[in-house]
């Protein structure tokens, strides 16, 4: 499975944006890159997915490289609600034949100060 | 509420106890799967069903025996368990076609504690 890295922890002030980084130097031509986010006691919610193009949804933006090795998650406004663990997971496209379960590294926990 | 329901939300078993984890799924999806989360790791990808078919056990103890009897329904039957296997045991389902798929949804967990 393609690898991603990201920061163990980052901190952000309440209402200010936040860039939550993934690097995924391994990933193939049809891998979609996916967020995930895991709230305390909660089992994982998803975020947003792209494949090339930079994505907006109600939650966040995503920014992808133009070489698709690493990409951002934007949340534009953070709230104390989003204090949470990130995770960034390649995943193949749908016409793949490789696994799509998702696979989980360790995230990155966001700390959100009011 | 993601649609996908776990019970019970906590347990404590002793290592001599027969137990069972349940997770309903109301979304009408067609594969589901059992995750495990450990203090300070991260989740771990343990049985995937399709179609009520096991399509991938990551290397689980026989103590752990999944069952999946239709597409809205997973169980995690639980025997002889040791402290170590105490952990957030999460649930998910999502939809999967040949040709599309759709984001994973996931319950809020049992939590379980082996004693």
């Amino acid at each position: 499975d393609a690898k991603t890295t990201q920061p163990n922890s980052m901190e952000s002030n309440e209402e200010e944006p936040v860039h939550l980084p993934c690097n995924h130097s391994t990933i193939s031509g049809t891998d979609y890159i996916h967020w995930y986010r895991q709230l305390p006691s909660q089992g994982p919610e998803y975020v947003i997915h792209g494949l090339t193009s930079n994505v907006n949804n109600r939650m966040a933006s995503l920014a992808i490289a133009e070489d698709r090795k690493s990409s951002t998650l934007i949340l534009h406004r953070a709230t104390l609600r989003d204090a949470a663990v990130y995770y960034c997971i390649l995943r193949p496209g749908a016409m793949d034949t490789g696994r799509r379960a998702l696979t989980f590294g360790s995230g990155t926990r966001l700390q959100v100060q009011p | 509420e993601t649609g996908v329901t776990q019970t019970p939300r906590h347990l404590v078993m002793g290592m001599t106890n027969k137990k069972s984890l349940k997770c309903e799924q109301h979304l009408g999806h067609n594969a589901m799967y059992w995750y495990k989360q450990s203090a300070k790791k991260p989740l771990e990808l343990m049985f995937v069903y399709n179609f009520k078919e096991q399509t991938e056990n990551n290397s689980v103890p026989s103590r752990f025996s999944p069952e999946c009897p239709n597409s809205s329904h997973l169980f995690l039957h639980l025997h002889t368990l040791q402290p170590e296997d105490s952990a957030l045991y999460l649930c998910a389902s999502s939809q999967e076609g040949q040709s599309s798929y759709t984001e994973a949804f996931f319950g809020q967990g049992t939590r379980l504690t082996v004693v």
